[in-house]
């Protein structure tokens, strides 16, 4: 069973516009959310990330939403630029004895239209 | 400061070989893990450690083996390596939850 799942493979958009980017998650003991980044033939790189004990978390052009109840966030980015393309994995991880763990979605690819 | 750095960075193994993928950092991170990323699938945790001289399994251990025997190096051992290998590999460390990875090794089996 997927714990954490990004259900759109792919999103195109045009430049200028926004880019919102889901992810879906199961296990209640998730507490901490993270986004990370990756180009081709490179590394993921870290994004933004979120504590469970808030809603939103912002950083430039790069917005992170939680609903714990929906056990749903959300990546905004605003406005997409053609750099931005790139695919965006969701994470997510505990506290306590699993802390630095994380479980990743299949991960978004991203095209920024110019 | 290099951060994370993974040798090879491309390799061709036959069916039934072993090889041994290495991974440094030096952000003097107490957490490293690695994975491995199948086409158009996500990041599947194979091992990880929380310091020198412990690892533990993640999700897909099978094939694979890791020592730690210092901060900076987490190097994975393919035995006996199979098809079913073939994958990109990446190494990562963090302080706790946010992990900076390696470029990665793309490693196919035939």
């Amino acid at each position: 069973d997927q714990q954490v799942k990004q259900n759109s493979p792919s999103l195109s958009v045009q430049e200028g516009r926004i880019s919102i980017l889901n992810c879906d998650y199961t296990n209640s003991m998730f507490d901490y959310f993270l986004w990370y980044k990756k180009y081709p033939a490179e590394g993921p790189t870290f994004l933004i990330s979120i504590s469970s004990i808030k809603d939103k978390n912002e950083d430039g052009r790069f917005t992170v939403f939680l609903n714990k109840s929906a056990k749903h966030l959300s990546l905004h980015i605003v406005p997409s630029q053609p750099g931005d393309s790139a695919v965006y994995f969701c994470a997510a991880s505990e506290y306590g004895t699993n802390a630095g763990k994380s479980t990743f979605g299949d991960g978004t690819t991203l095209t920024v239209k110019p | 400061n290099a951060g994370v750095t993974q040798t090879p960075k491309f390799r061709i193994l036959k069916i039934g070989q072993s090889m041994t993928l290495q991974c440094t950092q030096d952000m003097n991170h107490n957490y490293m893990y690695w994975y491995r990323q199948d086409p158009g699938m996500g990041l599947k945790l194979i091992y990880y450690s929380v310091g020198a001289g412990i690892t533990d399994k993640g999700e897909v251990p099978n094939g694979y083996n890791v020592s730690r025997s210092t901060t900076e190096d987490f190097p994975l051992r393919l035995e006996l390596a199979a098809p079913s290998q073939t994958s990109v590999y990446f190494c990562a460390s963090s302080y706790y939850n946010e992990q900076f990875f390696g470029p990665g090794t793309r490693l196919t089996v035939l």
